[in-house]
């Protein structure tokens, strides 16, 4: 079946750090890859997604890139800020055909000191 | 953006009572609604998924007859969580599926329900 494996947190780094979670996955065909994040306290809010080899999905700073070769979604941010602490996840969710089920990863947790 | 609802955002209930959660989608309609629960420090777990005007699919585990789901309409789905127990406190999050070409479907979450029952 469908998985995805993520860096365990928690991720600890200064303000203006270089910000790398990695994330991996198992699946048939082309899944669509994502990244959500978790604000505490709040639901999911979608950060960036790719639906094909060689995309990369990018949102408020944030980039990954669907890497077919590797079946890797690594997260990356060059400069992170106090306000990007949280908790994110990587998700795929299979090619077309009926029913959509989108796996999730363990979650990575985020926390930028000043 | 497509925006996803939840009402209440938290509520606390004795134990043997019953809660009722609502899932709207705000701006688009939805076909396909998915239920999840979230525990501390932990993935979400899906529930059930439901379509609208049609009987949910519940993941295996999960019990049917406790967390009735109910897709009334396109921008509308419940949960009720039935005579519930200390054990059922959890964090309880719907999404909501557009639709469309199914590859580039993204599902939109709603900010949570924090169920605590005492």
């Amino acid at each position: 079946g469908n998985s995805v494996t993520q860096m365990e947190g928690p991720v600890t780094l200064s303000e203006e750090a270089f910000l790398t979670i990695n994330c991996t996955y198992t699946a048939t065909g082309y899944p669509s890859l994502f990244w959500y994040v978790q604000y505490p306290g709040e639901g999911l809010q979608l950060l960036l997604k790719a639906t094909k080899a060689d995309d990369k999905g990018s949102n408020k700073g944030f980039e990954a890139t669907y890497r077919k070769e590797t079946t890797s979604f690594h997260l990356e941010k060059g400069s992170v800020q106090v306000s990007d602490s949280a908790v994110y996840f990587c998700a795929l969710s299979p090619p077309s055909g009926g029913y959509q089920k989108v796996t999730f990863g363990t979650g990575t947790k985020l926390q930028v000191i000043p | 953006g497509a925006v996803v609802s939840q009402h209440p955002s938290w509520v606390i209930c004795k134990s043997g009572t019953s809660v009722k959660i609502e899932c709207r989608s705000l701006d688009f309609q939805a076909t396909t609604m998915f239920w999840y629960r979230q525990f501390p420090k932990q993935s979400l777990m899906l529930m059930a998924t439901s379509n609208e005007g049609s009987k949910a699919t519940y993941e295996q585990g999960v019990e049917k007859d406790k967390f009735l789901i109910n897709h009334a309409s396109l921008t509308l789905s419940t949960l009720t969580v039935t005579s519930a127990h200390p054990e059922d406190s959890s964090f309880y999050i719907c999404s909501a599926r557009t639709s469309g070409r199914a590859w580039t479907d993204t599902q939109y979450f709603g900010p949570g329900t924090r169920l605590t029952v005492l």
